[in-house]
């Protein structure tokens, strides 16, 4: 089976542009978080989507934007980027069962100048 | 407020010590707890929960619901145990993690 990939693994963007980072869940997965990692801090849950509705969200403001689609891959989408924006952004995926696990993927790096 | 706080952002140990990673948290309700792992260049994935009750590469973790914490812990550490720790808690109802802000690990030989 394959793991979950996220496209592209760096990115530099100017502030007050806006961002697309992709990810493809593991195979069998219906549902997909996406975390906002930033230097030296934990994961922050941004939000959770399942079977293409969003399934709950952390405390990220509505510039923060996600898709999932029929194939169960996703997109964050973020707008007006803001220096603060510079992290990793994890996707993370799970077959949506009770007791199933997360599995993350590698993450993208989005520097923001 | 529901937080995870690990107090140690780095700990160093040598070979064959026992370790403990200490996690508090901080939740009204019944959260179940995680620890994940990092090793170096590889992605974040789960190292045990506590419902499993079960022991990974030799790594142990009870929650204490008295002193809302769930340490990590084993006995005699292992070069191969180096990577980050990361204690998260889902709370009732929601599959988001809440995690800590990560310990380092360093065993040396």
């Amino acid at each position: 089976e394959t793991g979950v990939t996220q496209s592209p693994t760096h990115l530099i963007k100017t502030r007050g542009q806006q961002v697309t980072l992709r990810c493809s869940s593991q195979s069998g997965h219906n549902t997909v978080s996406w975390y906002q990692q930033a230097l030296g801090q934990g994961p922050q849950f941004i939000f959770q989507y399942y079977r293409e509705e969003e399934n709950g969200r952390g405390n990220f403001p509505p510039r923060f934007s996600g898709l999932q689609f029929p194939n169960y891959s996703s997109e964050l989408n973020v707008n007006a980027l803001e220096l603060d924006d510079s992290a990793l952004y994890l996707c993370a995926s799970s077959s949506g069962q009770e007791d199933s696990p997360l599995h993350f993927g590698n993450g993208t790096r989005l520097t923001v100048t | 407020a529901q937080r995870v706080t690990q107090p140690e952002k780095l700990l160093s140990v040598f070979k064959g010590a026992p370790v403990e990673l200490k996690c508090n948290y901080s939740y009204s309700g019944s959260p179940e707890l995680f620890w994940y792992v990092q090793y170096s260049r590889q992605r974040l994935q789960l190292l045990l929960r506590h419902i499993s009750r079960e022991s990974i590469k030799g790594f142990t973790a009870d929650l204490n619901k008295g002193e809302t914490s769930f340490h990590l812990k084993k006995p005699f550490a292992q070069e191969e145990d180096s990577a980050m720790y990361y204690c998260a808690l889902t709370p009732s109802n929601t599959d988001k993690l809440i995690f800590g802000t990560g310990t380092r690990l360093q065993v040396f030989p």
